[in-house]
């Protein structure tokens, strides 16, 4: 089945300072690509995802690059907040037709954003 | 537009007992998916229901059990529960006709098994 690796598992940074948070899937088959943000004792949180036809897609401050070829995609986040601060969870499926798979997740990343 | 909700927040449970945990998905999302999210081993897929039928189960013991309901909503079950159940059990749901909104989560219900 599907194997996503997520690194690093912990990341500080300065306010201002740009994060990159990096996973690799192992299932060539896996053609969306969803990163989730959940702070402390709340729910996962979609904020941003792409699709294997696409190599790079951005929203405001943050961006997700795909490489099909080396099986890996990225999460960039640009002009960091405190706000920012959470665990990030990247994740894989396959979903087809019209309708989502089940997502295989990496492991998180707590990013921490100090002011 | 309303979220996916759960109930309960948080149940406690004794080994060996059985635990009901509860879904609604968004309106108009007609697939259910249950993850549970146990301390250092990250999110975990458990089952996937759509249409009212299981479509697929992750790596976990047939205790584990669901269903999905006329109106879309689910439900988990866990028989026999172990010390090892105690976790964050996470609902999504996702549109068939939208797949690119992804699946979005409700606030978990948080179980403890003594």
């Amino acid at each position: 089945g599907e194997n996503v690796e997520q690194h690093p598992s912990t990341l500080s940074v300065q306010e201002g300072d740009s994060a990159v948070i990096k996973c690799t899937y192992s299932d060539s088959a896996s053609n969306y690509f969803p990163w989730y943000k959940q702070e402390l004792g709340k729910r996962p949180q979609l904020i941003i995802d792409i699709r294997s036809n696409v190599g790079e897609k951005k929203d405001q401050r943050i961006a997700v690059t795909l490489n099909k070829t080396a099986k890996h995609f990225s999460l960039h986040i640009t002009e960091t907040q405190p706000e920012d601060s959470a665990v990030y969870f990247c994740a894989a499926s396959k979903g087809s037709g019209g309708s989502n798979y089940k997502l295989t997740f990496g492991k998180g990343t707590l990013l921490t954003v100090n002011p | 537009e309303a979220g996916v909700t759960q109930s309960p927040t948080h149940l406690i449970k004794t080994r060996g007992q059985q635990a009901t945990l509860r879904c609604s998905p968004i309106s108009g999302h007609t697939s259910v998916y249950w993850y549970q999210q146990a301390l250092g081993l990250g999110l975990q897929f458990l089952l996937w229901y759509d249409e009212g039928e299981e479509r697929n189960r992750g790596n976990f013991p047939p205790r584990f059990s669901g269903r999905q309901f006329p109106n879309y909503s689910s439900e988990l079950n866990v028989n026999a529960l172990e010390l090892e159940d105690s976790a964050l059990y996470l609902c999504a749901s996702s549109s068939k006709w939208r797949a690119a909104l992804g699946q979005y989560f409700g606030p978990g219900t948080r179980l403890l098994v003594l």
